[in-house]
């Protein structure tokens, strides 16, 4: 199946510093999509981005599906920033079965 | 819309003991998904359903894991025989294919803790 890696695995900023989390698929990718675990465990939605880019706020998302993968900005960052970032999405052939990656775990300091 | 529901949020268990979750989708959902995260992990895909038809399951999962989803809404998650590295959160997702036909945006619970002793 597919593979999907994250980097940095771990990161700590300054509140206000911007940082750039990293999405590497094994294989071509549809349905990808970025996702915000909270302290609390929930997951949100944050970017369904197979292809382009997109901004919302301080975040912005990048993929280039040609070579297989996929990049979230976070500028200004804040406390409540601080969580996991994880990226996901499925192959053409499967693509409804969506393969998340490990994480980037972010932590903001004031 | 209330989201996507899961209950109980949390379980605490004996090991061989049965545990049934539930998940209750976003209504207009087509699609839905059962995860397994563990600490420091990634949620790992467990199963998908579209409607009532179960279309796909992890090779994972074993054969005391068993989900339905009778009437295309609800689903249940149920663990039989219960082992302590089923101690887990277990994440519910939905999703609409006929929304915006070709994309797959997942809505996720706020999952079910698995505790088992």
């Amino acid at each position: 199946g597919i593979q999907v890696e994250q980097s940095p695995p771990d990161l700590i900023l300054q509140e206000g510093a911007n940082s750039t989390l990293r999405c590497n698929f094994s294989d071509s990718v549809n349905n990808l999509q970025w996702f915000h675990q909270n302290p609390w465990g929930q997951l949100i939605n944050l970017f369904y981005i197979p292809s382009g880019t997109k901004q919302n706020g301080r975040l912005s998302a990048t993929t280039v599906a040609t070579e297989r993968y996929s990049l979230l900005y976070i500028s200004s960052s804040q406390t409540t920033d601080s969580g996991v970032y994880f990226c996901a999405g499925g192959t053409y052939s499967s693509a409804s079965k969506i393969i998340f990656g490990s994480g980037t775990r972010l932590s903001i300091r004031p | 819309d209330t989201g996507v529901s899961q209950d109980p949020r949390h379980k605490i268990t004996k090991r061989g003991q049965n545990v049934t979750f539930r998940c209750d989708p976003i209504s207009e959902h087509n699609r839905l998904y059962w995860y397994r995260q563990t600490l420091g992990q990634g949620p790992e895909f467990l199963t998908y359903f579209q409607n009532e038809a179960q279309l796909e399951k992890s090779r994972l999962l074993s054969d005391r894991f068993s989900a339905e989803r009778p009437k295309g809404s609800f689903s249940t998650l149920e663990i039989q025989r219960t082992e302590q590295g089923d101690s887990a959160m277990y994440l519910c997702a939905s999703s609409s294919s006929t929304s915006n036909p070709g994309a797959n945006v997942l809505t996720f619970g706020a999952g079910s803790r698995l505790t088992v002793l």
